[in-house]
């Protein structure tokens, strides 16, 4: 059975700080592996999405790579600003069977301090 | 651009009343979810659609239905209201393999 996992579940730094947040998932068989942020109160957007065939993905501040033999994912914020603050979710879609299952992990939960 | 629209935004049942949770998606994808997110518990699915008249139960089904009739609604009904039903309920849709995109979700509590 697919289990994510993220370390750690929360993280606090001050502004202007690069940071990673790690994501593990112990069934290297995945389509793809995917990155969210949750605002409170909020629903998920989607910030990166790295298919099983690529080793990262870039778009402004964020770079996101993936080991799949280790069944690994990282996600690097750049630069961090006080509006960067969410919970971030990792979130793996399974091979078989097509994308019928994205399964999360519990999140990390990131304060950014002015 | 309206993405994915749930209906309603908040909702307080009584135990053993029914309701429907609305979930439209405006893209034209094939693949629709319905997950719940409990605190410090992640996200688990539901059910799930590879295509209209296709559902699929995920991984926590039981006192859930969900129906397909097109390829833009994904409604998914409470049949008998519980406690445990108390969550806050997320649909999201998909091209097959590229990103989900969420709705901002409902929160449900059952009384």
């Amino acid at each position: 059975k697919q289990e994510v996992t993220q370390i750690p579940a929360a993280l606090s730094v001050p502004e202007g700080e690069n940071l990673v947040l790690n994501c593990s998932f112990t069934d290297s068989a995945i389509y793809n592996l995917q990155w969210f942020r949750q605002d409170p109160g909020k629903g998920l957007t989607s910030l990166l999405l790295i298919q099983s065939s690529q080793r990262e993905q870039t778009s402004g501040r964020l770079n996101a790579s993936l080991d799949k033999s280790s069944g690994r994912s990282t996600l690097y914020i750049a630069a961090s600003q006080p509006g960067d603050s969410a919970t971030y979710l990792c979130a793996v879609s399974r091979e078989l069977g097509g994308q019928g299952n994205l399964i999360f992990g519990k999140g990390t939960k990131l304060s950014v301090k002015p | 651009n309206a993405g994915v629209t749930q209906t309603p935004k908040f909702r307080i049942l009584k135990i053993g009343q029914s309701m429907t949770l609305q979930c439209a998606q405006d893209m034209n994808h094939n693949y629709m979810y319905w997950y719940r997110q409990d605190p410090g518990m992640g996200l688990k699915l539901i059910y799930y659609s590879v295509g209209a008249g296709i559902t699929d139960k995920g991984e926590v089904p039981n006192g859930y239905n969900v129906s397909r009739s097109t390829t833009e609604d994904f409604p998914l009904r409470l049949e008998l209201a519980a406690p445990s039903q108390t969550s806050v309920y997320f649909c999201a849709s998909s091209r097959k393999n590229t990103e989900a995109f969420f709705g901002q979700g409902t929160r449900l509590t059952v009384v």
